[in-house]
């Protein structure tokens, strides 16, 4: 049962365009979530991280958008560059438990 | 300081044998998780190790189990191999365990192939 859902395998943007990666959940106990990043024959770098009590988190050109109603959570780049080419997987957590992950969105920026 | 480590990196083996992948944690820390990541699947959850204990069990087959010993190294084994077993074996490190949402350092993984 997929808990954690990214329904977009795959995205092409512009270099200096915004991208916009997609997430939704299903548990309303989820009260963390994060995004992470991942270079081929890398593992999976934390990118950045929102609670459940705030509904947006920037760090840089990388914000993360929380829709508790909707359990629905985006990614947004702005601008996007060639170097965030990579897999993008959003994860979930339900505290005292373990993370949930989605199945990943390849996004390729064009330059 | 040095990464989470895993070895070996890629491994072929036959159905009916049974495999052990070794992680070493960031130094300091005692959360080791262990995931599963095919196509189609992204990353699935199998266990976490925290301070020798295992705290969590993702919905995998009792073929899969673990191990973390007092230096917080972690196993993980398989036996009897299946050909669906094929996938990205991650694992990951963090000083405490995933529920206090410490941040996952990931390592590289181990690809293993079942022929």
């Amino acid at each position: 049962d997929q808990q954690v859902k990214q329904n977009s395998p795959s995205l092409s943007v512009q270099e200096g365009r915004i991208s916009i990666l997609n997430c939704d959940y299903t548990n309303s106990m989820f009260d963390y979530f994060l995004w992470y990043k991942k270079y081929p024959a890398e593992g999976p770098t934390f990118l950045i991280s929102i609670s459940s009590i705030k509904d947006k988190n920037e760090d840089g050109r990388f914000t993360v958008f929380l829709n508790k109603s909707a359990k629905h959570l985006s990614l947004h780049i702005v601008p996007s560059q060639p170097g965030d080419s990579a897999v993008y997987f959003c994860a979930a957590l339900n505290t005292g438990n373990q993370f949930y992950f989605g199945t990943g969105t390849s996004l390729t920026v064009i330059p | 300081k040095a990464g989470v480590t895993q070895t070996p990196r890629y491994l072929i083996k036959t159905r009916g044998q049974q495999v052990t992948l070794s992680c070493s944690p960031i130094s300091g820390h005692r959360s080791v998780s262990w995931y599963q990541q095919t196509p189609g699947q992204g990353l699935q959850f199998l266990f976490e190790y925290f301070s020798e204990t295992q705290r969590n069990k993702g919905n995998f087959p009792g073929r899969f189990s673990g191990r973390q010993f007092s230096n917080s190294r972690s196993e993980m084994n398989v036996s009897t191999l299946e050909l669906g077993d094929s996938a990205l074996y991650l694992c990951a490190s963090s000083l405490a365990p995933q529920g206090d949402r410490d941040t996952q350092y990931f390592g590289p993984g181990t690809r293993l192939t079942v022929l």
